[in-house]
This record gives structure tokens, sequence and C-alpha cells, in this order.
């Protein structure tokens, strides 16, 4: 149980275009949901906390408007990079907790790479 | 605040040999502590964690952990290294105040197994 998937795993975009991910959870309700940036060679960084039906809260040096976060119902987060740029190239991954674990154990998408041309 | 450090960037070991993968903590309340490992581009499987219940944690894959508090460590270990064991890891800590708590991640260890 406690699967999480992610759309697309792999998108490549033009300068200046918007690139949509989907992060689901398959087999539970996640009313919090967590997304990360990995640079290469180094750890994840969070970047916002999605919460569903309220406005995302996010980490400083975070450019929300940069970085649109939607977390439309109990199953489904989206983050939506908006006018992309090269330096937005990076492997992008989200998380979830059920609530059963009792522990915060997170159960992390297989993660999205986004390489913008 | 909470916060890891993971000693060692990179690990090399031979086959058959013992994995030792550091980690230090730090937190204002008693943590819940995990180790991931993450394959090239893929997302974090999860290996083992820590729920202040046995403070010798058994995980996956014959990974163990052990939870010091006087030393503020969870030093992963494994007695043989296995090819496949080849990866990223992870040690992350969150605390224990309950709810969708933040997760923070130390900077990762490469592990290499030479044959």
């Amino acid at each position: 149980g406690a699967v999480v998937s992610q759309h697309p795993s792999r998108v490549i975009c033009k300068s200046g275009t918007s690139v949509k991910i989907e992060c689901r959870s398959l087999d539970f309700q996640a009313t919090t949901m967590f997304w990360y940036r990995q640079f290469p060679k180094k750890s994840l960084m969070l970047m916002a906390t999605s919460n569903e039906g309220s406005k995302a809260t996010y980490e400083q040096g975070v450019e929300k408007d940069k970085f649109l976060i939607n977390h439309a119902s109990l199953t489904l987060s989206t983050l939506t990079v908006t006018s992309a740029h090269p330096e937005d190239s990076s492997f992008y991954i989200c998380s979830a907790n059920p609530g059963t674990s009792g522990s915060n154990e997170q159960f992390f998408g297989p993660g999205t790479r986004l390489t913008v041309l | 605040a909470q916060s890891v450090t993971q000693l060692g960037s990179h690990v090399s070991v031979s086959e058959g040999a013992l994995v030792l993968l550091r980690c230090n903590y730090s937190s204002s309340v008693p943590p819940y502590l995990f180790w991931y490992v993450q394959y090239p581009n893929q997302g974090l499987q999860l290996l083992l964690k820590y729920t202040s219940a046995a403070t010798l944690v058994k995980g996956i894959n014959g990974f163990e952990a052990e939870f010091k508090k006087s030393e503020t460590s969870f030093h992963l270990t494994k007695p043989s290294a296995h090819m496949s064991d080849a990866a990223e890891y992870f040690c992350a800590v969150s605390d224990g105040s309950g709810g969708y708590q933040k997760v923070t991640f130390g900077i990762g260890t490469k592990l290499q197994v030479i044959p």
C-alpha cells in the first residue's frame, strides 16, 4: 500500500513554456503532499507543502508565482513550472503521508525529470 | 529545529565487505529517523525507520540502523555489501509532534561497491 505516482516521468520543453507535473496518491487519501527539487548530486530540497483545499505553503526562497501548486482533491496535487527556463531543469519529486504509519513516514513518487532547452 | 549530517558524500566498499554509512541528527524533540535509498533517476525508497520503539531497526535488503541517543546518531550498516547496493542513501529526520511534519534530508551518501 501507500503508492504515490507522478506524471510525466520525463519532460523536455522549450524555454518560456509552462509544464505541469501531477502527483497522485493511488491507494490512500492525502490532505498534505510535499514537493521537492533535487539538483544533480545534491539532496532533496523541500519546495512547498501542498494542502488540499487551501493555498500551498512555500519554503523560503521558492517563488510561488513561478511554481504554482494546486491540490484539487485528496489524491491529486499538481506543480506547474511557469515560464520555464534552463535553470529550472531538475528532478522534481513529490511525497505524501497516509497518516496511518504514525511516524511521519513519507511515501515518494518516482520523480519527474524536467529539461528546459 | 531539526537537521541531519551525513559524513562522507562518497563511500566505497568491496563486495562482501561491511557497509557503514554515518548519520548524525539534531532535533529539539524525540525524532523520527529514516534511511532512504535512491537509484539513478528514481524516487526514494524507504529502507528503514526509527519510531521510538526498538533502538536497533532492521530494514529491507539486509540493512539495519541503530539509534543512539547519547551520540545523536543513526548509522546505517549492512554486514556484506552486494553489487546491487550501489546507490545514493539519504538519512532523514522528522520531529515527533505528529501530523504531516516536514522531513529534513541529509546531503546523501553515494555508495560504490567494488567487485
